[in-house]
């Protein structure tokens, strides 16, 4: 069972900006644990899309954004391409469960 | 460039026993933690275990808590996770992961392996 929650999908037209939003508890994201996001594309493996609440690793495009607040993170992509259809996943540490926490997934659309 | 392959899944009937491994090539193996990952048909990613650099500490997710065993051999470059008195909501896509040190995520994934548990 989850500890992180995201919404279940977002959707938006090409060249909009979308919004993903991961809430977590005083145990996780406001204990101060970082908050990090993975993309996967239809039948391949999770990537790492953003690390450190905000931090890109090489390659990813910079319309990928991230931001974290109180208990709350949250992913930006802007100029939303076909491409970017995929479904996202937050992902932090838990203090009480001594072990890594993943969101509950939102699967972006692309009208 | 970064590798991580997978084996070792298939079908396995409620109560036995699997091994899964991941070779792992494109960097100094000895100097990471490493963690399995899983994911249920249809759903989200759980986090399974994970190892650190030489083989210690280990930590596992409750839900498989006393049944798996996650190892390492630094010589052979491999990652693996025992798996015993198996059930059925096991069945899943075990993927290794690669942790980034320093820090409590995974910067590169293997392609997965698939476990079904049925009877």
């Amino acid at each position: 069972q989850s500890v992180l929650t995201q919404p279940p999908s977002v959707s938006g037209a090409p060249g909009q900006r979308v919004t993903i939003s991961c809430t977590g508890s005083s145990a996780n994201i406001g204990a101060g644990h970082d908050v990090h996001w993975y993309q996967q594309l239809p039948g391949t493996a999770p990537k790492l899309l953003i690390y450190g609440n905000s931090n890109r690793p090489s390659g990813v495009p910079d319309r990928f954004s991230g931001s974290k607040s109180g208990t709350s993170a949250s992913l930006a992509i802007s100029g939303l391409q076909a491409e970017d259809e995929a479904d996202y996943y937050c992902q932090s540490y838990d203090n009480s469960l001594s072990g890594y926490v993943f969101g509950t997934g939102t699967k972006v659309t692309v009208l | 460039e970064v590798h991580l392959v997978e084996s070792g899944g298939g079908l396995v009937q409620p109560g036995g026993s699997l091994r899964l491994s991941c070779a792992a090539s494109g960097f100094t193996f000895s100097n990471y933690g490493m963690s399995w990952v899983r994911q249920a048909p249809g759903k989200g990613l759980e986090w399974v275990s994970i190892i650190g650099s030489s083989g210690v500490p280990t930590y596992y997710a409750d839900s498989v808590k006393g049944r798996f065993t996650i190892s390492r051999d630094n010589s052979k470059n491999t990652l693996y996770l025992q798996m015993n008195s198996l059930r059925v909501e096991d069945t899943a896509v075990y993927y290794c992961a690669k942790k980034y040190t320093g820090s409590y995520h995974f910067d590169y994934w293997g392609q997965g392996t698939l476990v079904t548990v049925s009877s």
